[in-house]
């Protein structure tokens, strides 16, 4: 039950996009479509911002898009805003019922 | 409004015991599936373990590194949520979440503020 992979960081300028990648194995990412992403600002609590791969919850901007291939899921933050800067961490159910948490992702809007 | 609660966090010596309790408002508690999520101190989230509802049978599920020293139980007269943990290491301290996404089970909507876990002699 590995972390799944995440890059460090990645880095954009107010409106580009950036996506963040978490890369899992075919025990959970590939297996199911219950990959779901966290945003975290710095002393707060992990806020949902997808769900279900690509689902929205209400509330989030649309500019937060997900998605997956093979192992791989992907964050899009498209039209990047300065309040977008915190970690991002995606989660997959890994069967059995247990799930996983990727690595973290610092974004950070230059 | 859904509300989560964490408290009973603390200062512990290596190989001692703690119960942390996440107090629910705001949905049916005996029908949520509920989990532990922790974070070390500048390090990422980490599933801990889940209970289903006892509905859907009330089992529990752990992460392999606290397999067989933590508990999670739940109280649902109480709408309180359980973390017994036993034999703790100093890898065990971490601000501990509990979560939930009821009634979807797969991802966390909801989430308490956290309370902190210091394991150290």
């Amino acid at each position: 039950q590995s972390a799944l992979t995440q890059p460090r960081s990645v880095s954009g300028s107010p409106g580009q996009s950036v996506t963040i990648s978490c890369t899992g194995t075919s025990s959970d990412v590939g297996a199911y479509n219950y990959v779901s992403w966290y945003q975290q600002h710095p002393g707060k609590v992990p806020k949902l911002m997808i769900f279900d791969v690509s689902k929205r919850p209400s509330g989030v901007p649309d500019r937060f898009s997900g998605s997956k291939s093979g192992n791989t899921a992907s964050l899009t933050i498209s039209g990047l805003q300065a309040e977008d800067e915190a970690d991002y961490y995606c989660c997959s159910y890994a069967g059995r019922f247990t799930s996983v948490f990727g690595s973290g992702t610092k974004v950070t809007v230059l | 409004e859904v509300q989560l609660v964490e408290s009973g966090g603390g200062l512990v010596k290596p190989g001692g015991s703690l119960r942390l309790s996440c107090a629910v408002s705001g949905f049916t508690f005996s029908s949520a599936w509920m989990t532990w999520v922790r974070q070390a101190p500048g390090k990422g989230l980490e599933w801990v373990g889940r209970i289903k509802s006892k509905i859907d049978g009330g089992t529990t599920d752990y992460a392999a590194p606290v397999k067989g020293r933590f508990s999670i139980s739940g109280d649902d007269s109480k709408n309180t949520l359980y973390l017994q943990m036993n034999s703790l290491k100093t890898e065990d301290t971490a601000v501990y979440y509990c979560a939930t996404g009821h009634p979807d089970i797969m991802h966390f909507d909801y989430w308490g503020q956290g309370t902190l876990l210091t394991v150290s002699s």
